[in-house]
């Protein structure tokens, strides 16, 4: 399967716990994307990554949310000293940047639950 | 700041009639569209994209979308429903002049779509 993985699929943490999850693009994709969604609602954007920068950040990445894409392959986002309202399914896409309107392609995604 | 407007929470259609599911839009320039479906506990699958040229824009699965500048809309159609096609749909849009950033996709909330057999 050559579509863009996720790990773990599923995460069950305490309150005041920190996780980590793990994207692996397809293999090609310079470009990697961080998104969450809630119950009924679409996903909302989080961060992208071109190659190994960093170069958007929406109002919804607190600063216990840090994300990495250390060689420009696959990506991990860290939540630290979580909340009940970070519970949500974690999305990550990937995308081969070109002139513009690139298809983003999508994971099976990470559920967070906190307890 | 770019926005999309699903009206609809859900479309009943019953197997074998068309479909439609309504998506408008809001970008401060030009749009990229995008239509993604998602079935149940599994990621979003691209369905299709309006970048520039034909407003009409096929995709998978027999689905295709019109493209309409003036009324801020793109469509989601398909002349004949399947069962099978009952599933949640997102429209997304990006400003084609994302400048400094926004490259990120606007998700509308989703429709429900329910073919009855």
């Amino acid at each position: 399967d050559t579509g863009v993985s996720q790990n773990p699929r599923h995460k069950i943490t305490k309150r005041g716990q920190n996780v980590t999850f793990r994207c692996d693009p397809i293999s090609e994709h310079n470009r990697l994307y961080w998104y969450r969604q809630t119950l009924g609602q679409g996903p909302e954007f989080l961060t992208y990554f071109q190659n190994e920068a960093q170069l958007e950040k929406s109002r919804l990445l607190s600063d216990r949310f840090s994300a990495e894409r250390p060689k420009g392959s696959f990506s991990t986002l860290e939540i630290q000293r979580t909340e009940q309202g970070d519970s949500a399914m974690y999305l990550c896409a990937s995308s081969l940047r070109t002139s513009g309107g690139e298809t983003q392609y999508f994971g099976p995604g990470t559920r967070l639950l906190v307890l | 700041a770019q926005s999309v407007a699903q009206p609809e929470d859900q479309v009943n259609v019953a197997e074998g009639n068309p479909l439609t599911v309504k998506c408008t839009y809001s970008v401060s320039g030009n749009p990229y569209l995008f239509w993604y479906v998602q079935y149940p506990n599994r990621g979003l699958q691209f369905l299709l994209k309006y970048i520039t040229g034909d407003n009409l824009v096929k995709g998978s699965y027999g689905f295709e979308a019109e493209f309409n500048k003036s009324q801020t809309s793109f469509h989601l159609k398909k002349p004949s429903a399947l069962v099978s096609d009952s599933a949640l749909y997102f429209c997304a849009v990006r400003d084609v002049y994302s400048g400094g950033g926004a490259d990120g996709l606007t998700f509308g909330k989703g429709t429900h779509l329910i073919i009855q057999p």
